[in-house]
């Protein structure tokens, strides 16, 4: 079956230091993948996506690139804000005949300190 | 453009009650897809509509269950609740049932069983 393996948490960093968080995969074909911000009492909310090996999605100073050969998807930002601070989750969707598999990790939490 | 409502937002119920959730996906959206959320499991899948058509579902038991209007709502419902069904329940929309799509997700219903 498909699965999503994130780095376990929580991360603390100061503010203004540079975040990885890993995430790795395994998928029966071809993933997409995701990754997704949850903020306290609220929804989770798309940060980036990439659909294709080598591609890289990007958005608020986020950045992960889809590596086909190690299959990783791991997210990283050069300097972390204290509005960062909420937890993220990798996730992968792939076709499976009819149906969409979605596969969420379980989730990173994140504290940024100023 | 209004998002995913989730209704009600908090909800407290005693054990062997019975729950109904309800979902609006943003106007256009024509698959809703559900997920419970513990600290302690995470995310996980509970099921997907698409066009009124139940699509995919997770590893839960049979209490759990769902449907889609002809609206593109969607309502999930547990019977006999127990303890262990205390949880986030979220629920989000996309626009179509294609693999590579970003979800939109609700602020969800807290679930508290007594």
């Amino acid at each position: 079956g498909n699965s999503v393996t994130q780095m376990e948490g929580p991360v603390t960093l100061s503010e203004e230091a540079f975040l990885t968080i890993n995430c790795t995969y395994t998928a029966t074909g071809y993933p997409s993948l995701f990754w997704y911000v949850q903020y306290p009492g609220e929804g989770l909310q798309l940060l980036l996506k990439a659909t294709k090996a080598d591609d890289k999605g990007s958005n608020k100073g986020f950045e992960a690139t889809y590596r086909k050969e190690t299959t990783s998807f791991h997210l990283e930002k050069g300097s972390v804000q204290v509005s960062d601070s909420a937890v993220y989750f990798c996730a992968l969707t792939i076709s499976s005949g009819s149906a969409r598999q979605l596969t969420f990790g379980s989730g990173t939490q994140l504290t940024v300190l100023p | 453009k209004a998002g995913v409502t989730q209704t009600p937002r908090y909800l407290i119920k005693t054990r062997g009650q019975q729950v109904t959730l309800s979902c609006s996906p943003i106007s256009g959206h024509r698959s809703v897809s559900w997920y419970q959320q513990t600290p302690g499991q995470g995310l996980q899948f509970l099921f997907e509509y698409f066009s009124e058509t139940q699509r995919n579902k997770g590893n839960f038991p049979g209490r759990f269950s769902g449907r889609q209007f002809s609206n593109s709502r969607s309502e999930m419902n547990v019977s006999t609740l127990e303890l262990g069904d205390s949880a986030l329940y979220l629920c989000a929309s996309s626009l179509e049932y294609r693999a590579n799509e970003k979800l939109f997700f609700g602020s969800g219903t807290q679930l508290s069983v007594l």
